[in-house]
């Protein structure tokens, strides 16, 4: 079965930094990897998706990178700024098109 | 494009009621999924529907869980008797029907059970 991590399971972060979070998962027989972005309170806002033959996809300030044969994909948030604080999750996608969630990150930009 | 609409957007019911989610997904999207996240947790899968039949419903806890997805378009959750640990957000996604396509979500459904 697919296990997903995510660490850290916090960060807090002066505004203006560049930041890394970190997703990896056990089973590298995946699809896609999707980073959202949840607001307390609020569905998921998908962010960017990794085709498993992709090694990274960038929307803006946010750069997504994907290493398949490791297990691991980072998130890169440069210039981080107060309204980018919210919890992160990774979800891998498997053949049935299911997701499997990490725990998520969340990050607090401090101004 | 509209978005994946749930309601209610919260609900507060006692332990052994029933209650029921609605779920009306993007336009076109074939697939569509059930959610359950409690809190501090990443979502789990409760259910997956391909148009309107059932693809994986391994996670859901059938004997109080039940979902039916009517022509292929709107679902419905439901749970009944409700439980004290049901207490969660329930959301709902949906997706393109090929494999490795983009997965949109609703804003959820935030049950409380007490």
């Amino acid at each position: 079965k697919q296990e997903v991590t995510q660490i850290p399971a916090a960060l807090s972060v002066p505004e203006g930094e560049n930041l890394v979070l970190n997703c990896s998962f056990t089973d590298s027989a995946i699809y896609n990897l999707q980073w959202f972005r949840q607001d307390p309170g609020k569905g998921l806002t998908s962010l960017l998706l990794i085709q498993s033959s992709q090694r990274e996809q960038t929307s803006g300030r946010l750069n997504a990178s994907l290493d398949k044969s490791s297990g691991r994909s980072t998130l890169y948030i440069a210039a981080s700024q107060p309204g980018d604080s919210a919890t992160y999750l990774c979800a891998v996608g498997t053949g049935a098109n299911n997701l499997f969630f990490g725990t998520g990150t969340r990050l607090t930009v401090i101004p | 494009e509209a978005g994946v609409a749930q309601s209610p957007r919260y609900k507060i019911i006692e332990k052994r009621q029933s209650v029921a989610f609605w779920c009306n997904p993007i336009s076109g999207h074939a697939t569509l999924y059930w959610y359950q996240q409690i809190l501090g947790q990443g979502p789990k899968l409760l259910i997956q529907f391909q148009n309107n039949g059932v693809v994986d419903d391994s996670q859901l806890p059938k004997d109080r869980f039940s979902a039916e997805r009517l022509k292929g378009v709107d679902s419905t959750l439901k749970i009944q008797p409700a439980k004290l640990e049901d207490s969660a957000v329930y959301l709902c996604a949906s997706s393109l029907v090929d494999g490795g396509t983009e997965a949109f979500f609703g804003q959820g459904t935030r049950l409380t059970v007490v």
